[in-house]
Parts: C-alpha cells; structure tokens; sequence
C-alpha cells in the first residue's frame, strides 16, 4: 500500500552533535522524497528534497542520501543548533501523479 | 511571492454542527492538496485537486466531508456533521503542477470539536 515509515519518533542530541532520522517506503516507482520541518501552531515547511536520479543532496547543515534499490532514505543534520528542534516529516509522492505521503514525523530536540 | 493563506486559523464547533474552511493557493500553482493532521501524527492526505478537477479523494470521508475547487484557484473543504474525531489541524498545500511536485503549505486550520 501507499505506506512511508520514519523512526525515530523521538529524537535528542546535544547542540553541536549530528541527527539522523530514516525513512522507508513502499512504491518502486516513487521518484521524489522531500522532507519539511514543523515548528509549533505552524505548517509544515520544505528544507530540502531529493530526487531519484540522484544518491546525496547537501544544502548547508542539511543533506539527505536516497538508496532506491533499498528503498529508503535519510536526513541528516550536522552541527545541530537548538533552533533546529523542531517536528521533522519524510514523504515521498506515489502513483506518479503527485500524491504526497508523509511519515509519521520525528520529535527532533536540541538541548544547548 | 506570498504563500499559501488559509482562513480561519481556529474554530471550536460543538459535534454534529458544520464547518467550511478556506484556502487561497499559490498564484499559478494547479495542484492543491487538503491535509489532515491530528497531533502527533503525520499529515493525512484528504484530497488531491489538479486545477478544478479530483486527482485523489480516496481517504476522504464523502459521507461528511467535501471538497471544492471552482475555478481551478480558491478551495474550500466542509465537514457536516462534525464529529469528535475530526478534532485537527486542517493543512491546505499547492504546488506548480503533479511533475513540479514541490508542496508549499498554510498555517492551518485547528479545528476542536466539542
């Protein structure tokens, strides 16, 4: 079915560590894979994606790695900042018609 | 470029009353999507519009729930009659097109259903 697992649900590192959260999913065929970063009473905001024709994207502090044979993929975050906790989200589109499906999210938590 | 607006920001119901949110997309984004997020889960898609017409309206409860887009711009999605577990975040996303995939989403909308 149209499924996208993450893990970790919670996540706490100390300022300056990195993050890592995962996600899996279901559909062979799925091609785009961002990821969106939720802060309390707002909505989801996109930090970065990835398409299938490519294995890393970096953008700063940010860089998310896809295996598509294994059909799973990552963010990680280096040098984390307190303003970096924050509810994270992985989605993937299935069907190929821009059907969104998101994870189930990770509680990311900074502590200075 | 401003973002995706939705209006209101909150709204507290008592069951089996109605409810009609409103959500204004990006300018000369087609594709427009209706989420459904209860805390601390991920957002569940309700609809999926592609200009004025239905994409994907699978997880949509059509026995109370519907979903407009007239004009291919302005949506509104509708809950009659309400019930407790709707309680939730109602999230609106656009996005240029189903192959320009990237979602740009509102505030929301919290709903509370007493």
């Amino acid at each position: 079915g149209e499924n996208v697992e993450q893990h970790p649900s919670t996540l706490s590192v100390q300022e300056g560590d990195s993050a890592v959260i995962k996600c899996t999913y279901s559909d062979s065929a799925s091609n785009y894979f961002p990821w969106y970063k939720q802060e309390l009473g707002k909505g989801p905001q996109l930090i970065i994606d990835i398409r299938s024709n490519v294995g890393e994207k970096k953008d700063q502090r940010i860089a998310v790695t896809l295996n598509k044979t294994a059909k799973h993929f990552s963010l990680h975050i280096t040098e984390t900042q307190p303003e970096d906790s924050a509810v994270y989200f992985c989605a993937a589109i299935y069907n190929q018609g821009g059907k969104l499906i998101f994870g189930q999210g990770t509680e990311l938590s900074v502590k200075p | 470029e401003a973002g995706v607006a939705q209006s209101p920001r909150y709204k507290i119901i008592e069951k089996r009353q109605s409810v009609a949110f409103w959500c204004n997309p990006i300018s000369g984004h087609a594709t427009l999507y209706w989420y459904q997020q209860i805390l601390g889960q991920g957002p569940k898609l309700l609809i999926q519009f592609q200009n004025n017409g239905v994409v994907d309206d699978s997880q949509l409860p059509k026995d109370r729930f519907s979903a407009e887009r007239l004009k291919g711009v302005d949506s509104t999605l509708k809950i009659q009659p309400a019930k407790l577990e709707d309680s939730a975040v109602y999230l609106c996303a656009s996005s240029i097109d189903r192959v320009h995939t990237e979602a740009f989403f509102g505030q929301g909308t919290r709903l509370t259903v007493v």
